[in-house]
């Protein structure tokens, strides 16, 4: 099955930082790749995703492009914001191209200061 | 956006009870429900995916005679922890689906403790 691995944290940024949270992937194919964000106290939500090599996902200032070479879709965002506190994952189905079965990677817990 | 309520959001027990979590999808029809396993500090993994009416297909390596999973309604699964003990202790997280390929939606956890 597919496989993925992310940065580990915690990561400690300053308000308006730039944040970048690596993560590569080993797949069969050319899956779907999803990064997930969960704020405290909530349940994992969809922040972006991309379908396709090359492809670029972005939502909330956020954006993470598709890349088959390196086989990594690394999180990025210009300028951080205290409510951009969370745990983020990145996921890739198990198997096959089904959005259900996701695998996800450890987990990177980003604290924003003021 | 779609809700899904887990319950509860933390339990503690003994060790040899049972334990059942509960999944609801508040404001649509589940027909896929997922269930996740989160050790300290490793990845979430998918432990089991189970459909409305049918039995639960289980990832390689989980007991499915320990963790009996049961997706009776399209609203509501539940996962059973049978005999616990203390390595069963996590934090499991479960997701929803209405159709195949559709956008997940998250339940915010059970943190499961076996003393």
């Amino acid at each position: 099955g597919n496989s993925v691995t992310q940065m580990e944290g915690p990561v400690t940024l300053s308000e308006e930082a730039f944040l970048t949270i690596n993560c590569t992937y080993t797949a069969t194919g050319y899956p779907s790749l999803f990064w997930y964000v969960q704020y405290p106290g909530e349940g994992l939500q969809l922040l972006l995703k991309a379908t396709k090599a090359d492809d670029k996902g972005s939502n909330k200032g956020f954006e993470a492009t598709y890349r088959k070479e390196t086989t990594s879709f690394h999180l990025e965002k210009g300028s951080v914001q205290v409510s951009d506190s969370a745990v983020y994952f990145c996921a890739l189905p198990l198997w096959g191209g089904s959005q259900g079965n996701l695998i996800f990677g450890k987990g990177t817990k980003l604290s924003v200061k003021p | 956006g779609a809700v899904v309520s887990q319950h509860p959001s933390r339990v503690i027990c003994k060790s040899g009870t049972s334990v059942k979590i509960e999944c609801r999808s508040l404001d649509f029809q589940a027909t896929t429900m997922f269930w996740y396993r989160q050790f300290p500090k490793k990845s979430l993994m998918l432990m089991a995916t189970s459909n409305e009416g049918s039995k639960a297909t289980y990832e390689q390596g989980v007991e499915k005679d320990k963790f009996l999973i049961n997706h009776a309604s399209l609203t509501l699964s539940t996962l059973t922890v049978t005999s616990a003990h203390p390595e069963d202790s996590s934090f499991y997280i479960c997701s929803a689906q209405a159709n195949p390929n559709e956008k997940l939606f998250f339940g915010s956890g059970t943190q499961l403790s076996v003393l």
